[in-house]
């Protein structure tokens, strides 16, 4: 099976602006997770979704949001951008009522200027 | 609110001795520990992961054991190789199906010197 990508890879924005990053999750995965990694706070959750539905939330201000498709890939989106937004952001797919394994994607590096 | 403590932040070890990472938890809800290595430029992979029912997990060269009472967990890697170089993260979770959201220890940078 393939593993869970992510794109972009890379993206760099400037302070105040969006961004949409992508995850499509493992074939037959319907739960997605979004964490992000910094130097100072580690690893993160942000949210996680299945069926489409928002299931968990993290401790993150509004400007972070995401949605899931009916195929299940996700989308996270960023809004105001600060340069404290500047992180890894890390997708994981889970099979969900099956197991508790989570599954990461490789992540997009996301630099604020 | 640090729910889970990892130590050393940073760990040298050399080729085919034994590398010992340590977590403490403190939410007593937790019911799901696994273990993340890290390559750079590489999202978190799964290594190992354990449940509280049992004290001792072993996959080949990794080994979880399991502490309940002390609510503290570790990964030994045996025979450690430079391979095996990059940085490890302990997690848990609560562990039931609808709650699977991670809290990640803060990582340890482990290197192997031959």
């Amino acid at each position: 099976k393939a593993g869970v990508t992510q794109t972009p890879r890379y993206l760099i924005k400037t302070r105040g602006q969006q961004v949409t990053l992508s995850c499509s999750p493992i074939s037959g995965h319907r739960s997605v997770s979004w964490y992000q990694q910094t130097p100072g706070q580690g690893l993160q959750f942000l949210f996680e979704y299945f069926s489409e539905t928002q299931r968990n939330k993290g401790n993150f201000p509004g400007r972070f949001s995401g949605r899931q498709f009916s195929n299940s890939r996700s989308e996270m989106n960023v809004s105001t951008l600060e340069l404290g937004d500047s992180a890894l952001y890390l997708c994981a797919s889970n099979p969900t009522s099956t197991s508790y394994e989570q599954y990461f994607g490789p992540g997009t590096r996301l630099t604020v200027t | 609110q640090q729910q889970v403590k990892q130590s050393p932040q940073s760990l040298i070890v050399q080729k085919g001795g034994i590398s010992i990472i340590n977590c403490a938890y403190e939410n007593t809800a937790f019911d799901y520990f696994p273990w993340y290595q890290q390559f750079p430029g590489k999202g978190p992979a799964l290594l190992i992961a354990i449940r509280p029912d049992v004290s001792e997990k072993k996959e080949g060269r990794f080994t979880i054991s399991f502490n309940k009472s002390a609510k503290q967990f570790s990964l030994h890697i045996m025979d450690s190789q430079p391979g095996d170089s990059a940085t490890y993260f302990c997690a848990a979770s609560i562990g039931n199906f609808g709650n699977e959201k991670l809290t990640f220890g803060t990582g340890t940078r482990l290197t192997i010197i031959p």
